[in-house]
């Protein structure tokens, strides 16, 4: 049971680069999130989605995009890379909402902007 | 504003001997409180949470929590520490709008 898969592992843009980190999950559930950790700030919301078809925006949803292709698959896009974007990211899921669904989360992406 | 506190960024304690990780909280109504542990290189793993009812949960690897109400905490316990429990430790109080406020972080060092 793979859980949720995040893919790249690690990745090194230039300032201005795009790209989409790809997240995909295998536990049916409904709920799936795109969260940053930076050193000392704990995990921050960019973009959740509490349902196939529908995104909203987290914390710090500003420079990214995100798409919820099916129930399944959930990938979060950088259209203009900055240097401030250089953190981790992880791809969390949910069988419910966040109050009382714990979260399932990937292995991360390590991104560096340069 | 609706917070959640992790006093000590790092705690060191040997082998053995009992561990608490602290958090305290302030969110408005009946949060539910959840602990994550993070490893190296890895995602955060669900440890345990609180729902309603006895004040102290158990959870895996032999962690258990204890709910305070009026002192609005949930300390992270275990009552003999291995090395392997060495780890980013993660307080996260969610709210009933489905916002889940994360700690920063409280790393547990074992010394063997």
């Amino acid at each position: 049971n793979a859980g949720v898969t995040q893919t790249p592992k690690f990745q090194v843009l230039k300032t201005g680069q795009s790209m989409t980190l790809q997240c995909a999950q295998d536990m049916n559930h409904n709920s799936m999130y795109w969260y940053r950790q930076d050193p000392g700030m704990g995990l921050r919301l960019i973009y959740y989605s509490a349902s196939e078809g529908t995104t909203d925006k987290g914390e710090v949803p500003n420079g990214y995009n995100v798409s919820r292709l099916n129930k399944r698959e959930f990938s979060l896009r950088l259209e203009s890379a900055a240097p401030s974007q250089t953190s981790v990211y992880f791809c969390a899921s949910s069988a419910g909402g966040t109050y009382n669904s714990p979260l399932h989360f990937g292995n991360g992406t390590r991104l560096t902007v340069t | 504003a609706q917070s959640v506190a992790q006093p000590e960024d790092q705690v060191n304690v040997a082998e053995g001997n009992p561990l608490t990780v602290k958090c305290t909280y302030s969110v408005s109504g009946n949060p539910y409180l959840f602990w994550y542990v993070q490893y190296p290189n890895r995602g955060l793993q669900f440890l345990l949470k609180y729902i309603t009812g006895d004040n102290l949960v158990k959870g895996s690897y032999g962690f258990e929590a204890e709910f305070n109400k009026s002192q609005t905490s949930f300390h992270l316990k275990k009552p003999s520490a291995l090395v392997s429990d060495s780890a980013l430790y993660f307080c996260a109080p969610s709210r009933r709008d489905d916002k889940i406020i994360f700690g920063k972080g409280t790393r547990l060092h074992i010394l063997p």
